[in-house]
């Protein structure tokens, strides 16, 4: 099975930062690769499909990119709501979601 | 609107079997497109895909829980069901039943993500 490691597992942030997630593929999966955003307590919220398309709704400073194996979310001026845990997802073969980044406030 | 919600034991004992229930509503298992997931979630832990079920009746599973997992759709409910057996206390879970959408397939693979949640029901196992 294909397995999906985000980078780093955790991170801390300021308001207004640039923050870059990571995430690899043990194998080549295309663009098949999405990304959640989960807060405490709440069901885990669509962001990017594709690799880099944009859910509809979600604020655009959330961007994914990458193809292949390599896939980065990026945040671009975090905001008091980000502050969240992040996982990736492919759908080459099965479903499997990655390990998760939790975005903390510094 | 899509709607899902998750119904079942809130506990259950070692080597039980457990039943999960999903009712939706918003979207039909009897036509194209269609289709109702379960994820899970240990506390503190990542989420875990665990099966899958459209329209057509075509299955899939996490190949880690394949043996233990199985789902069904009840059409005329509007309900999908999955059952775990040999439950374990590593089974302690908020597991979630979702929505999928299908963007588009190739000749081996296909886009899904879940765009629709539901809340989630807590299952301790524990005797």
């Amino acid at each position: 099975d294909i397995q999906m490691t985000q980078s780093p597992s955790s991170l801390s942030a300021s308001i207004g930062d640039r923050v870059t997630i990571t995430c690899r593929a043990s194998q080549s999966i295309s663009n098949y690769l999405n990304w959640y955003q989960q807060k405490p307590g709440k069901a885990p919220n669509l962001l990017i499909y594709a690799a880099s398309s944009l859910q509809s709704g979600v604020p655009s400073r959330f961007s994914g990119s990458g193809s292949g194996t390599d896939f980065t979310l990026t945040i671009s001026g975090l905001q008091p709501e980000d502050f969240a845990t992040y996982y990736c997802q492919h759908s080459y073969t099965t479903l499997t979601f990655g390990g998760g980044t939790k975005v903390e406030i510094k | 609107q899509i709607t899902l919600e998750e119904s079942g034991p809130a506990l259950v004992k070692p080597t039980q079997t457990l039943t999960l229930t999903c009712t939706f509503s918003g979207f039909s298992l009897n036509t194209g497109g269609g289709g109702v997931g379960w994820i899970r979630q240990s506390p503190g832990k990542a989420l875990e895909w665990l099966a899958l079920i459209y329209w057509n009746d075509d299955k899939r599973y996490s190949p880690s829980l394949k043996s233990r997992l199985s789902i069904t759709k009840d059409t005329s409910k509007d309900q999908v069901v999955l059952t775990m057996s040999n439950m374990d206390p590593v089974d302690t879970a908020t597991y979630y039943c979702a929505h999928p959408t299908l963007r588009y397939c190739s000749s081996t693979s296909c886009l899904e993500y879940f765009q629709h949640w539901g809340q989630g029901t807590l299952v301790t196992v524990s005797s």
